[in-house]
């Protein structure tokens, strides 16, 4: 059955470092999601990305945070200078229409610790 | 500001009981509810995807009801075995926009043999 794939499964960093995180969708899957939980709280919604651009984006994803599908497989998120508060469980979704009534299908996550 | 709420946040149960835990949700401008089971280090599982007032789903021995009107679903597992153990998340589709689901909290259930 096909899978979202993420890696690394954790990542340690350094404040102020640059990180990304990497993803691969199920690969007929057209709409694309980032979501983090930081520990003890709610699963939050990132970013979401449709033909090659974000089609919405919380208030959290600021400047420091960019993603991209650089070929026709991976989807990535990158965080420019890291902050504590960064730390996370990062999760990739992908669904094959808009995803408010369709399955989102989640990789395992990120775990992103930052020191 | 969407707020869903799951209650309990955990819960401990016996091999062979049966339980049920709740998710709460605005009544107006319903979408869509999603639920999902994940267990730690796997990816979170979905179970349903539920829009209609009264809909009723089953997967095995896991179902699920819905009442927008006065926004709440009921997540039922018959027959916990331990493989049940698993955090339960409760999602609110949204419309328009990308689509995006606004999650509750949780429910950890742990299945004691």
């Amino acid at each position: 059955e096909p899978e979202v794939t993420q890696t690394p499964s954790h990542q340690v960093t350094q404040m102020g470092q640059e990180v990304i995180l990497r993803c691969v969708p199920i690969s007929n899957h057209l709409y694309f999601y980032w979501y983090r939980q930081i520990l003890g709280q709610k699963v939050e919604f990132l970013v979401s990305f449709y033909n090659n651009e974000i089609s919405e984006k919380s208030e959290i994803f600021d400047d420091q945070f960019s993603v991209e599908r650089p070929d026709g497989s991976n989807f990535t998120l990158k965080i420019r200078s890291t902050k504590l508060e960064d730390s996370a469980m990062y999760f990739c979704a992908s669904s094959l229409p808009l995803g408010g009534r369709e399955t989102q299908y989640f990789g395992p996550g990120t775990r992103l610790l930052v020191l | 500001i969407l707020n869903v709420e799951q209650s309990p946040q955990s819960l401990h149960v016996q091999e062979g009981d049966s339980t049920n835990f709740t998710c709460s949700f605005p009544s107006s401008n319903f979408y869509a509810l999603h639920w999902y089971r994940w267990e730690t280090a796997k990816s979170p599982e979905a179970l349903f995807v539920m829009t209609l007032n009264g809909d009723e789903k089953k997967k095995g021995r896991i179902s699920a009801t819905l009442n927008t009107k006065e926004g709440y679903s009921y997540l039922y597992i018959k027959g916990s075995q331990p493989e049940d153990s698993a955090t339960y998340l409760c999602a609110f589709g949204t419309q328009g926009g990308s689509e995006k689901l606004v999650f509750g909290k949780g429910t950890k259930l742990t299945v004691n043999p």
